[in-house]
């Protein structure tokens, strides 16, 4: 694999349910984060992680929580899903410390919480 | 925080201009990006200024002025495939991005 990838690609999760949503990078970049997109709000950062074994609140964390075991991986966890959490879920990576630290972002995953 | 504006929806003619403006409020900052989304798809770079001035690259163009708090994306000789999304995005000094809600650009023959 090259880059991002996230899955799945689409959900449809009855409220209640507890989801995951996964995410793998293969460019070693040290930071991760997820976002949700919604029509007329643009990008909102969720969670973030800096660096393996540590990870911070975004904007928007309430509902959603997040764990990074190491560099490669950084899976969204919905404990218990609201039909508010219906989104399309984008995860993303850079290496903080670089000049200008451009994040690359996966294909995203479309969640409908029921 | 961070407040990131840029107008909703802008319509050209192929082969045209179009200049999309943000302008934004930070408290912190370690340079601008612009994004461009296609519809179901992820966003993809496509310039970044953290000094002031004019970056271009090929049809795009993006300008700076940190004082001013403002910044546009230029895009010239307009092709149906630039018909997009077109996202602002604010980096802190944390380095996190904070972005607009987008530009939807639709290019019409």
């Amino acid at each position: 694999i090259a880059g991002i990838t996230q899955a799945p690609t689409s959900q449809i999760l009855a409220a209640g349910r507890r989801m995951t949503l996964r995410c793998t990078q293969d460019m070693r970049h040290n930071a991760m984060y997820w976002y949700r997109q919604d029509l007329g709000l643009g990008l909102r950062l969720i969670h973030y992680s800096n660096t393996a074994g540590t990870t911070g609140k975004g904007e928007v964390p309430d509902g959603y929580s997040v764990s990074r075991a190491n560099t490669d991986d950084f899976p969204l966890t919905l404990a218990s899903a609201v039909p508010s959490q219906t989104s399309v879920y984008f995860c993303a990576s850079s290496e903080v410390g670089d000049p200008y630290n451009e994040q690359f972002f996966g294909p995203g995953t479309r969640l409908t919480v029921l | 925080g961070q407040n990131i504006d840029q107008p909703t929806e802008m319509t050209a003619t192929e082969g045209a201009i179009v200049q999309i403006n943000c302008t934004y409020q930070t408290s912190g900052f370690n340079g601008l990006f612009w994004y461009q989304q296609h519809a179901g798809e992820a966003p993809t770079f496509l310039s970044y200024n953290v000094l002031d001035g004019l970056e271009e690259k090929g049809r795009f163009s993006s300008f700076l002025s940190r004082s001013k708090g403002y910044s546009y994306l230029l895009l010239k000789e307009l092709q149906m495939k630039d018909s997009a999304s077109y996202l602002c995005a604010v980096s802190s000094n944390d380095y996190k991005l904070s972005f607009g809600a987008g530009t939807t650009v639709t290019v019409r023959a």
